[in-house]
């Protein structure tokens, strides 16, 4: 099955900085990445998605690569803000039934 | 839209205790919804995939007849967590999408914290 591995697992940034996630993935098959964000408690919420057949996606301070060939994409915040403070993960899916695998999740800390 | 509702958000029972928690589609049908677990400080791990008139599929290592799994109406699945024990206590969240095909966005509920006395 599918293995996605998530680095780094904490990330600390001042305010105003950018905050870089990596992800790898194992299966050619998967076709869809979205990203998900989690507060303590709460339900994991999309912040962005890219598919396979895009190579970067960008909505305002967030953006997205994918990189096909070496099975990475990775998350890129930037202008950092205190309410960026979360768990982030990146997940792989798009095979069978909407499947969805998670990384190991990234806590970050923007420090104001 | 897009909504997803899980109930109870939180359950504390003893032992032994079966414990069933709802999910729900709101504005959207939903052939297919997924069943996770979520301990502290980890990701969250897929546990089942909810099929709408057919068995649930498990992922390995989750015990079929511990977490049963129904899924009656295009709009409702359920997880009961049979003869509950505290090593099952965990964070229990489920998901789901409007149409059909793997590369739609999830939409979560909002999680049910059970924590077994």
């Amino acid at each position: 099955g599918e293995n996605v591995e998530q680095h780094p697992s904490t990330l600390s940034v001042q305010e105003g900085d950018s905050a870089v996630i990596k992800c790898t993935y194992s299966d050619s098959a998967s076709n869809y990445f979205p990203w998900y964000k989690q507060e303590l408690g709460k339900r994991p919420q999309l912040i962005i998605d890219i598919r396979s057949n895009v190579g970067e996606k960008k909505d305002q301070r967030i953006a997205v690569t994918l990189n096909k060939t070496a099975k990475h994409f990775s998350l890129h915040i930037t202008e950092t803000q205190p309410e960026d403070s979360a768990v982030y993960f990146c997940v792989a899916g798009g095979t069978s039934y909407g499947k969805l695998t998670f990384g190991q999740g990234t806590i970050l800390t923007v420090h104001p | 839209g897009a909504v997803v509702s899980q109930h109870p958000s939180w359950v504390i029972c003893k032992s032994g205790t079966s414990v069933k928690i709802e999910c729900r589609s709101l504005d959207f049908q939903a052939t297919t919804m997924f069943w996770y677990r979520q301990f502290p400080k980890q990701s969250l791990m897929l546990m089942a995939t909810s099929n709408e008139g057919s068995k649930a599929t498990y992922e390995q290592g989750v015990e079929k007849d511990k977490f049963l799994i129904n899924h009656a109406s295009l709009t409702l699945s359920t997880l009961t967590v049979t003869s509950a024990h505290p090593e099952d206590s965990s964070f229990y969240i489920c998901s789901a999408t409007p149409g059909t095909g793997g590369n739609q966005p999830q939409h979560f509920g909002d999680g049910t914290r059970l924590s077994i006395l």
